[in-house]
C-alpha cells in the first residue's frame, strides 16, 4: 500500500530555513499531486501547498512568499522549504497525497504521512 | 478564501449515542467537502469525500450529508474508537481550507 514518510530536522533556529522531505513508497510520484499540511501544537490544520511533478505548484497565499515545494522523481520524494521561520512555524508537518479518482484530481488528501514535529527555537 | 465553521467545537457523548457535527462554508462549495478523523498523536484519516461518500474501509455508522454551504457528519452509534477530533475541508477553490475541528469526548 502507499506509504509516506516525512524526514528532516526537528529543531530549526529563528530566521533560518526549514527543510523537510517526504519519501513515497507504493506509488509513483509522477502519477499524483502531493501536498504539505501543518498543525501547530493544540491547533487545527493548515494547508501549505501542493504540486505535481511538472508545472507550477499551488501555495497557500499566507505562506507563498516563504515556501518552495519541489518533486524529485528520481528519488520518488518531494520536499518543502520554508524560509525565515519564526516560533509561529512550530508545528507538526504532514505530507500527503492528493486524491485521484477516475482520472480526475480532487484536492483533498487521501493518504497521509505520520507527521514530523518541527520546533523553531534558538 | 472560503472559511469553514464547525459546530460545536467540542461535545461530550456516551457510547451508543447518535452524534452530528456541522460544517458551514462562507460560500457555495457544491459538494466539494471532505471529513477527516484525527486521534491524538496521529495523522488525520479520510472518512468521507464529496460530502457524502464513505471512504473504503470506514464503518457504515459514519455518514455525511449536505451541499452548498451546509454540511453534516453523523455517527449513528458512537463507539469507543470514535472519540477523536473531526475536521471538514473544502476543495472547491484554492486555498484549501479546514474547519476548526470538533473534539468528541467521552461523557
Amino acid at each position: 500500500q502507499v506509504q509516506l514518510q516525512e524526514s528532516g530536522p526537528g529543531l530549526v533556529k529563528p530566521s533560518e530555513t526549514l527543510s523537510l522531505t517526504c519519501s513515497v513508497s507504493g506509488a509513483s510520484i509522477s502519477s499524483y499531486y502531493w501536498s504539505w499540511i501543518r498543525q501547530p501544537p493544540g491547533k487545527g490544520l493548515e494547508w501549505i501547498g501542493y504540486m505535481y511533478h511538472i508545472g507550477t505548484p499551488n501555495y497557500n497565499p499566507s505562506l507563498r512568499s516563504r515556501i518552495t515545494i519541489s518533486v524529485d522523481t528520481s528519488k520518488n520524494q518531494f520536499s518543502l522549504r520554508l524560509s525565515s521561520v519564526t516560533a509561529a512555524d512550530t508545528a507538526v508537518y504532514y505530507c500527503a497525497r492528493i486524491s485521484l479518482e477516475y482520472g480526475h484530481y480532487y484536492y483533498y488528501m487521501d493518504v497521509w504521512g505520520k507527521g514530523t514535529t518541527v520546533t523553531v527555537s534558538s | 478564501a472560503i472559511q469553514l465553521t464547525q459546530s460545536p467545537s467540542s461535545l461530550s457523548a456516551s457510547v451508543g449515542d447518535r452524534v452530528t457535527i456541522a460544517c458551514r462554508a462562507t460560500q457555495d462549495i457544491s459538494g466539494a467537502l471532505v471529513w477527516y478523523q484525527q486521534k491524538p498523536g496521529k495523522a488525520p484519516k479520510l472518512l468521507i469525500y464529496d460530502a457524502s461518500n464513505l471512504e473504503t474501509g470506514v464503518p457504515s455508522r459514519f455518514s455525511g450529508s449536505g451541499s452548498g454551504t451546509h454540511f453534516n457528519i453523523t455517527i449513528s452509534s458512537l463507539q469507543p474508537e470514535d472519540f477523536a477530533t473531526y475536521y471538514c475541508q473544502q476543495f472547491y477553490s484554492s486555498p484549501l481550507t479546514f474547519g476548526g475541528g470538533t473534539k468528541v469526548e467521552i461523557k
